[in-house]
């Protein structure tokens, strides 16, 4: 089964600082893509990031990057200096190689002032 | 660019009775994707309409059913509405091939009374 896992149900951290949050994911594909996306109070699903598996290359948005290590089927997200407009839910999806996503259960975040 | 746009915003419906969505995607955009998100089954993939045919269907019954036309707007029917249909129905357009990201739109907020 293509599954993705969210082990983090919340995270908080003081704005300015940085927070990691983890995702994992079991596939047999070697070829597929990854992504986080943040879904703030609104409930719209804004895309943060994406990471090609066949890239060894670090994705990096700004102040958005991820930990990407495919032998290890992991694909964490660091989001550097924390804003109070980074306060959602955060989830990890991938396609696995087709054209729709699996989601993870998702990561709220909360940024304390 | 305009975004992915979807109507109505907010349904309330009766159990029994039958209830259609409908998502314009991003211009140039062929693929139109469904995803149901409830807080106890999180995101999950009803079906994916590319050029007209549907190309990929999730696990849901045959109450849950699309279509999409000429110009790649899509509607969701449900029929027979139960209780446990109420969820945010999320809409998600991408160009169509699985290397794309897929863009959503801000939801139909779906109650069943």
């Amino acid at each position: 089964a293509q599954t993705v896992t969210q082990s983090q149900p919340e995270m908080s951290v003081q704005e300015a600082e940085t927070v990691t949050l983890s995702c994992t994911y079991d596939t047999s594909e070697s070829d597929y893509y990854l992504f986080w996306y943040k879904q703030p109070p609104s409930r719209q699903m804004i895309l943060v990031i994406r990471q090609e598996a066949y890239k060894q290359q670090n994705a990096t948005e700004n102040r958005f990057s991820v930990n990407f290590q495919k032998a290890a089927k992991s694909f964490s997200l660091k989001i550097s200096d924390s804003q109070l407009g980074d306060a959602a839910m955060y989830f990890c999806a991938s396609n696995f190689g087709n054209e729709k996503l699996t989601f993870g259960t998702g990561t709220r975040l909360t940024i304390i002032p | 660019k305009a975004g992915v746009t979807q109507t109505p915003r907010y349904l309330i419906k009766t159990r029994g009775q039958q209830v259609t969505l409908s998502c314009s995607p991003i211009s140039g955009h062929r693929s139109v994707s469904w995803y149901q998100q409830t807080p106890g089954q999180g995101l999950q993939f009803l079906f994916e309409y590319f050029s007209e045919t549907q190309r990929n269907k999730g696990n849901f019954p045959g109450r849950f059913s699309g279509r999409q036309f000429s110009n790649s707007r899509s509607e969701m029917n449900v029929s027979t509405l139960e209780l446990g249909d109420s969820a945010l129905y999320l809409c998600a357009s991408s160009l169509g091939f699985r290397t794309d990201t897929q863009y959503f739109g801000p939801g139909t907020r779906l109650t069943v009374l």
